[in-house]
């Protein structure tokens, strides 16, 4: 399996409820990312968190990382019709490759209205 | 101050024909990366390039791809020969330096092999 894979697959819940996604990894990273894909558009960077950080949150955006799991979760709080869309979380490679961000095969989230 | 461009959005391409990509990174931005997204499939690297260099092509096939980012105008990924395999929605992202830690990425281009 790939490095950064997220569960569930596909995600369904109506407004107003929380929405939480999961990420596991492989090898050690010093940061994990989740971006956001609407449908049939580019990628949106939505956060970042660092290796040394256990939660962040960025408006209705919560994110953990358990390095010693190896996994990272995405809460959306209240959730919002707008916010359907899949869902990304990326690592960057090791050491010099840092840039080459592997992404896994992403959370498709609908909010019914 | 625009974000990554790119063109075509969409690009329809008979088999064995050649395909050709634009991106335009964002102001300040000399650092570029290409990734390619299969249907439900998550992004997959291909190459990363700074102005007239390509510094990793690790992620790209060896045959019928390249890439280039030349000293002026977009940088350009091209396809010869296209085959239906190479249908795929096309990324490209921009960073201000090598080790930036978040790429910003344009709205892609949606390539279509008939």
């Amino acid at each position: 399996s790939q490095q950064g894979e997220e569960d569930p697959q596909a995600l369904s819940i109506q407004e107003g409820e929380n929405a939480t996604m999961n990420c596991s990894y492989k090898t050690s990273i010093n940061n994990l990312q989740w971006y956001r894909q609407n449908s049939g558009r580019g990628l949106v960077h939505l956060i970042l968190i660092r290796s040394n950080e256990r939660e962040k949150h960025s408006g209705r955006l919560r994110v953990t990382l358990d390095t010693s799991k190896k996994s990272s979760s995405l809460l959306i709080t209240a959730s919002r019709a707008a916010d359907t869309a899949s869902y990304f979380c990326a690592t960057p490679g090791s050491g010099g490759s840092n840039y080459k961000l592997t992404f896994g095969k992403g959370t498709l989230l609908t909010v019914n209205p | 101050n625009a974000g990554v461009m790119q063109n075509p959005r969409h690009l329809v391409r008979r088999r064995g024909q050649e395909a050709r990509l634009r991106c335009s990174p964002m102001k300040g931005h000399s650092h570029v990366y290409w990734y390619r997204q299969l249907p439900e499939e998550g992004l997959k690297f291909m190459v990363y390039l700074q102005k007239e260099n390509i510094i990793d092509e690790s992620g790209m096939p060896k045959e019928r791809f390249s890439a280039e980012f030349p000293k002026e105008g977009p940088s350009i990924l091209r396809i010869q020969q296209v085959v239906r395999g190479d249908s795929a929605a096309y990324f490209c992202a921009s960073s201000p330096e090598r080790a930036a830690e978040t790429q910003y990425f344009g709205p892609g281009t949606r390539l279509l092999v008939l």
